[in-house]
């Protein structure tokens, strides 16, 4: 059964750089076949595809927030991380991390998520 | 991208039927059978109902059911019980890479 579990600050200022990691449990990152995303959801809103990062350290972001995203991974920890720099209140939100199934595009497990407040 | 347009809400009675509609364009919903469906309870992570239109995960009761017509995808909840009480989101794959979700509806089982 594969878990994930996200972890980082739950306050972050304003214009500064929110830091998350996923920690992956019971599947390997570098697995064929997957791709590692993080999702957000703000308060009380729908969720929001950030990016995603193939086992090969490729990566595909969401064109509204490439500017300001960076997705990596360290295989050696079976972790990936998610950095998202310039933040404002409209980043507050719960943010998942989750299994996507590539060139199926679909989530089949997902993180309990966590929230990342900005404000200062 | 714009999200895909979901209705706020939906309800039914025990045992009813509901219907969710996810509307888009040729560019994601119409342009690709990567549609996909999530269950969210309050303060739960979402989960998986429904993957590439019609595919239903091991573990998901056959009383949820997708199809999809051009540009719009639909989500089916037959027999209502009231845990089928939550938001439901739809996402589609929409070229390049990307992927958009619905804004969700919030299913009432009255």
């Amino acid at each position: 059964q594969v878990q994930l579990q996200e972890s980082g600050p739950g306050l972050v200022k304003p214009s500064q750089t929110l830091s998350l990691t996923c920690t992956v449990s019971g599947g390997s990152i570098t697995s064929s076949g997957y791709y590692w995303s993080w999702i957000r959801q703000p308060a009380g809103k729908g969720l929001e595809w950030i990016g995603r990062i193939y086992g090969s350290g490729s990566t595909h972001y969401n064109p509204s927030l490439k500017s300001r995203v960076t997705i990596s991974e360290d295989t050696s920890k079976n972790q990936f991380s998610l950095k998202l720099t310039s933040v404002t209140a409209a980043d507050t939100a719960v943010y998942y991390c989750a299994r996507d199934i590539a060139d199926r595009v679909f989530f089949d497990y997902w993180g309990h998520g966590t929230l990342v407040t900005v404000s200062s | 991208q714009s999200a895909l347009t979901q209705p706020p809400s939906a309800s039914g009675s025990p045992g009813q039927s509901v219907t969710i509609s996810c509307t888009g364009t040729s560019s994601d919903v119409g342009g690709y059978n990567f549609v996909s469906w999530y269950q969210q309870h309050p303060g739960k992570a979402p989960k998986l109902i429904i993957y590439e239109v019609n595919q239903r995960p091991s573990g998901v009761p056959d009383r949820f059911s997708g199809s999809k017509s051009v540009n719009t995808a639909s989500l089916t909840v037959s027999g209502l019980q009231a845990e089928d009480e939550a938001d439901y989101y739809c996402s589609s794959y929409a070229g390049n890479y990307n992927l958009v979700f619905g804004g969700g509806t919030k299913v009432t089982v009255l």
